[in-house]
């Protein structure tokens, strides 16, 4: 079975700081894809970034960066200069045929 | 583009009692799905489909659950005799058929079985 899973419940940061959450993932699948989603406090689910796992590059969206390190299946997500905006709840996933596969969350404090 | 749009937001009921969700996606988006997030966990698959065809149901979704999308474009979701573990946050989801694979969410509609 895909698993995915985060190790870390909860986290907090300081505004303006670098933060890195942590996933690792389990498949038998050749080709798949990762992702990090965002759920803010009583907001919809939107997808903060995607890496294709056939792509050896790590994917950048502005200030966000995964560190995707295949042979661990590892895929960690660094947010570099924290906003208040920030604080939501992240969930780490992989996709498996054409379901995602969630991990547990890891909720994102900002200190301001 | 409106994004994925869901209906109601939240219902309370008793136990017992038959509940409908809806699930308008995206215009164009050929495929829909749902999914169930209990407090404090990630969104568990439940079913999805390519236009009006129910393509996969989860073991999540039992016999109390059936989920429809007639002409293939909103969805309803229905929990019939509705129990106090049905609590949780329904989700939708949607996306094209091309290779793109992000699937784009809705709001939810948040479950309360008294």
């Amino acid at each position: 079975a895909q698993t995915v899973t985060q190790s870390q419940p909860e986290m907090s940061v300081q505004e303006a700081e670098t933060v890195t959450l942590s996933c690792t993932y389990d498949t038998s699948e050749s080709d798949y894809y990762l992702f990090w989603y965002k759920q803010p406090p009583s907001r919809q689910m939107i997808l903060v970034i995607r890496q294709e796992a056939y792509k050896q590059q790590n994917a950048t969206e502005n200030r966000f960066s995964v560190n995707f390190q295949k042979a661990a299946k590892s895929f960690s997500l660094k947010i570099s200069d924290s906003q208040l905006g920030d604080a939501a709840m992240y969930f780490c996933a992989s996709k498996r045929d054409d379901k995602i596969i969630f991990g547990k969350g890891t909720r994102l404090h900002i200190l301001p | 583009d409106t994004g994925v749009s869901q209906d109601p937001r939240h219902k309370i009921t008793k136990r017992g009692q038959n509940v409908t969700f809806r699930c308008d996606p995206i215009s164009e988006h050929n495929r829909l799905y749902w999914y169930r997030q209990t407090l404090g966990q990630g969104p568990e698959f439940l079913t999805y489909f390519q236009n009006e065809a129910q393509l996969e149901k989860s073991r999540l979704l039992s016999d109390r659950f059936s989920a429809e999308r007639p002409k293939g474009s909103f969805s309803t979701l229905e929990i019939q005799r509705t129990e106090q573990g049905d609590s949780a946050m329904y989700l939708c989801a949607s996306r094209p058929t091309s290779r793109q694979e992000t699937q784009y969410f809705g709001p939810g509609t948040r479950l309360l079985v008294l």
